[in-house]
């Protein structure tokens, strides 16, 4: 079946502009998961979805950053006001079991002139 | 403060040699200790999970082990090859905290 897909691969913005990147998650799990990974590190946890609500959002770095999952399936991360700090590659992952195995995607390349 | 710290961020081997990579961890009670590869430009992909009521697992040309008491996990390639050149990342799940990465080790299967 389908993988986790992502949206776009690559995103070039300017500083102070809003930015959407989506995550297709395997159809069927529950779980879905944001975390950021910049150059030389492991991936930063973001946001924890279980359904439609947000578990866990003790990793969004400040009040610019927003994601939602609307219908329990497909979520948009949402970054407004962006500066060049934000630039990564943003990752989602699904799973059927917060204990089990993430899915990751390929990522969104985030660059912020 | 909790931490995460993988031993080296390279490590350069000879084909068929053994790879060990080494997780340790600081102010955590993993429930889980999981290792994921990551190609360039790639996600990580899940290879092993193993329990904090589980000393050792395997998987094909891997093993890991999870030593609670050293607070550590030892990841394992037998017989490497080329192809098993890649970034290894561990991560712990424990208590209602997130998965939690560490950097990664770079390795790199010379022939």
């Amino acid at each position: 079946g389908a993988g986790v897909s992502q949206t776009p691969s690559n995103k070039v913005t300017e500083k102070g502009k809003y930015v959407e990147l989506r995550c297709d998650p395997i159809s069927g799990h529950t779980a879905l998961y944001w975390y950021r990974q910049s150059l030389g590190q492991g991936p930063e946890f973001l946001i924890y979805f279980q359904g439609t609500g947000a578990a866990d959002d003790s990793g969004l770095p400040n009040d610019r950053f927003f994601a939602v999952r609307p219908e329990g399936s497909v979520s948009t991360l949402k970054i407004q006001r962006t500066e060049r700090g934000d630039s990564a590659v943003y990752l989602c992952a699904s799973s059927s079991s917060d204990r089990g195995r993430r899915f990751f995607g390929p990522g969104t390349r985030l660059t912020v002139l | 403060s909790q931490k995460i710290e993988q031993n080296s961020e390279a490590l350069n081997i000879q084909e068929g040699k053994t790879a060990t990579l080494t997780c340790n961890y600081t102010n955590y009670s993993p429930a889980y200790l999981q290792w994921y590869r990551q190609d360039p430009g790639r996600g990580p992909v899940f290879l092993l999970l193993i329990r904090e009521n589980e000393k050792e697992k395997r998987k094909e040309r891997l093993k890991v082990t999870f030593d609670t008491t050293l607070k550590q996990s030892l990841f394992h390639i037998t017989a490497s090859q080329p192809a098993d050149s890649a970034t290894y990342l561990c991560a712990l799940l424990s208590g209602n905290t997130p998965l939690v990465f560490g950097k990664g080790t770079r390795l790199s299967v010379i022939a």
